[in-house]
């Protein structure tokens, strides 16, 4: 089965930089995804990594290590839009079905 | 702009009464489309996997005779809660994705359902 991990809560202020972690347990997987949930909204994509390694888009970065078993979401230039709930998704091996973590809610402050 | 389109986005209903929520792929063909419900501050929790042409398959728990699904050609994918009740109460969000290799999941914009 899988199972994924991030923290709770995350606060930060305006113009920093914070790093959501997201730790797995899974059995096999296509790839790393994030998506970003503002209060009321649907999900939206963020970034996704299939291989190790950092992905850039923008203030938004992702990163993923599979033999750690662990990614991160990397959130730059922080601006109070970006509070919002970011969840880590993984897509099983032979599924159609995206598995999602349980969400960390981000709280961006003036 | 949007590539899944769900409606209604808000239905109050008296407790007993059936809600149809409809969800589209607006650009691509979706032979898989999923249906999630989502409680305050939780994570997503499929509830099914809609496939077109053919039986969806539910999770473990979710009771198939109350949620009702249809999926009738490639661009359209239906949820009907039968006989609401006031537990049913939540946000119920579909999504589908491109047939493509890596494709992300799109989401559509969810229905707020409330029910009295």
């Amino acid at each position: 089965g899988q199972s994924l991990e991030q923290p709770s809560e995350v606060t930060a202020v305006e113009g920093a930089i914070v790093q959501i972690n997201c730790t797995y347990q899974t059995s096999g997987f296509y790839g790393l995804s994030w998506y970003q949930q503002h209060d009321g909204g649907a999900p939206t994509f963020l970034s996704y990594n299939g291989l190790d390694g950092l992905e850039e888009t923008g203030r938004f970065s992702s990163f993923l290590s599979r033999s750690d078993s662990y990614g991160y979401l990397l959130l730059q230039e922080l601006q109070m839009k970006d509070s919002a709930s970011y969840f880590c998704a993984v897509r099983p091996e032979g599924g159609q079905n995206f598995v999602f973590g349980p969400g960390t809610r981000l709280s961006v402050l003036p | 702009g949007a590539v899944v389109s769900q409606h209604p986005s808000r239905v109050i209903c008296k407790s007993g009464t059936s809600v149809k929520i409809e969800c589209r792929s607006l650009d691509f063909q979706a032979t898989t489309m999923f249906w999630y419900r989502q409680f305050p501050k939780q994570s997503l929790m499929l509830m099914a996997t809609s496939n077109e042409g053919s039986k969806a398959t539910y999770e473990q728990g979710v009771e198939k005779d109350k949620f009702l699904i249809n999926h009738a050609s490639l661009t359209l994918s239906t949820l009907t809660v039968a006989s609401a009740h006031p537990e049913d109460s939540s946000f119920y969000i579909c999504s589908a994705r491109r047939p493509l290799q890596n494709s992300p999941l799109h989401f559509g914009n969810g229905t707020r359902l409330t029910v009295t």
